[in-house]
């Protein structure tokens, strides 16, 4: 089976740099994907990794490290719009699916 | 940019009653997907389809769920006999390959009376 666990809620404030934790245990792995979900609304894709290391993307990074099984997104330059849930969730392999964390929820404050 | 669209994005019903959601992927990807999100809680996965079949299903997706890819484009998700439990926000996914992303629809809200 899969876990995943990442912190429930964060703060922030605006400009400043944040960090969100994921860690899982799969049985087998082929990738992690982090995705934004605004409230009431769909999950939004931003950053996928497959091998250990950075993948930057403006403002946002995505880390993984599989042998520790972990994974963090990185923020920068903090805005008001980021404020929102942020899902890390794994493929297993030999599967098609993926299996969500429970979210992290970013509050940015002025 | 290409979306996944889904229809209605509101559905009310009546315990016991069938409701169908209805999903349009994205043209060219072929492998779909139908996640639910109960309130509050977290991103479930409900049942994948490839190549006309369903390729893995979890525990969630029991006899009173069925899917269906009626023609080339649309992708269904039946709920033969609705309960309260079944209240959520249902989400269709559709993605191109196995390592690829999946595109979310912004999702149909079911709320079962």
């Amino acid at each position: 089976g899969q876990n995943i666990d990442q912190p429930t809620e964060m703060t922030a404030t605006e400009g400043a740099i944040v960090q969100i934790n994921c860690t899982y245990q799969t049985s087998g792995f082929n990738g992690l994907f982090w995705y934004q979900q605004h409230a009431g609304e769909a999950p939004t894709f931003l950053s996928y990794n497959v091998l250990d290391g950075l993948e930057e993307k403006g403002r946002f990074s995505s880390f993984l490290s599989r042998s520790k099984g972990y994974s963090y997104l990185l923020l920068k330059e903090l805005q008001m719009k980021d404020s929102a849930s942020y899902l890390c969730a794994v493929r297993d392999r030999n599967t098609d699916k993926l299996i969500f964390g429970t979210g992290t929820r970013l509050q940015v404050f002025p | 940019e290409p979306e996944v669209t889904q229809t209605p994005s509101h559905q009310v019903t009546q315990m016991g009653q069938e409701v169908i959601l209805r999903c349009v992927p994205i043209s060219n990807h072929l492998y779909f997907y139908w996640y639910r999100q109960i309130l509050g809680q977290k991103v479930e996965f409900l049942v994948s389809f490839y190549n006309n079949e369903i390729s893995e299903k979890s525990e969630i997706f029991d006899d009173q769920f069925s899917v269906e890819r009626p023609d080339g484009s649309n992708f269904t998700l039946k709920i033969r006999s609705t309960k309260l439990e079944d209240s959520a926000m249902y989400f269709c996914a559709s993605g191109q390959g196995l390592n690829e992303k999946l595109f979310f629809g912004s999702g149909t809200q079911l709320s079962v009376l």
